[in-house]
């Protein structure tokens, strides 16, 4: 069972326009992290957002805990915003384990 | 923002050798994890570590598989021996608290088992 679940899979947008990237998650969560993996691999931490409503620069965070779902807006999109968001969720009660969705891969052209 | 290193970034080695990953994570933090992603694949957590034991591990997480933080030093996962299912990239990750605590990750260490 993927615990999980982003959506779309896959983005393609014009520069300029804004994304809206989607995780729902298979039980109830008291901490939720998005991420920004570079074609390279490496990981960026984005947001830290386990409920409400949290705002860096151009990237908007909306958790809404009783519905077990987040998303990530990024407005005005750049080239260089392409690449994968990984959204995680810790187990409620659990002890740190953070468990990643597969990733909504965006690609922004000119 | 906080940073955790690791090192080396890439470590190629021969099947049945033994690998030892290094991790240097944010100096105040408690809290100490594994994670694995083998290429084009999810992320997947391993292990995490606090006081100086294994608090879970995950199915990945096989006998051959140690983990220490001997005198606060480096965080380190051991491999030993290796097997080709191994190759991925293992990334380390540090938070203060658990139950809420924001994680922090390292650069991934790419491991290549010829």
């Amino acid at each position: 069972e993927q615990q999980v679940q982003q959506s779309p899979a896959s983005l393609v947008l014009q520069e300029a326009e804004n994304a809206e990237l989607q995780c729902s998650f298979s039980i109830f969560t008291n901490q939720v992290q998005w991420f920004y993996q570079r074609p390279g691999g490496r990981l960026v931490s984005l947001l830290y957002n386990p409920s409400g409503t949290k705002q860096s620069g151009r990237l908007t965070s909306t958790t809404v805990i009783k519905e077990r779902r987040s998303s990530l807006h990024i407005s005005s999109s750049q080239i260089t915003d392409s690449g994968t968001y990984l959204c995680a969720m810790e187990r409620d009660y659990n002890q740190g384990k953070l468990i990643f969705g597969q990733g909504t891969k965006l690609s922004i052209k000119p | 923002g906080p940073k955790v290193l690791q090192i080396p970034s890439h470590q190629i080695i021969d099947m049945g050798q033994m690998v030892t990953l290094n991790c240097d994570p944010v100096s105040n933090h408690l809290y100490f994890y594994w994670y694995k992603q083998i290429l084009g694949q999810q992320m997947e957590f391993l292990v995490n570590f606090y006081n100086g034991k294994v608090m879970e591990k995950s199915k990945l997480f096989k006998d051959q598989f140690s983990v220490e933080r001997p005198d606060g030093s480096y965080f380190t996962l051991k491999i030993q021996p290796t097997a080709l299912e191994d190759s991925a990239v293992y990334f380390c990750a540090s938070s203060y608290g658990t139950g809420g605590g924001e994680q922090y990750f390292g650069p991934g260490t790419r491991l290549t088992v010829l």
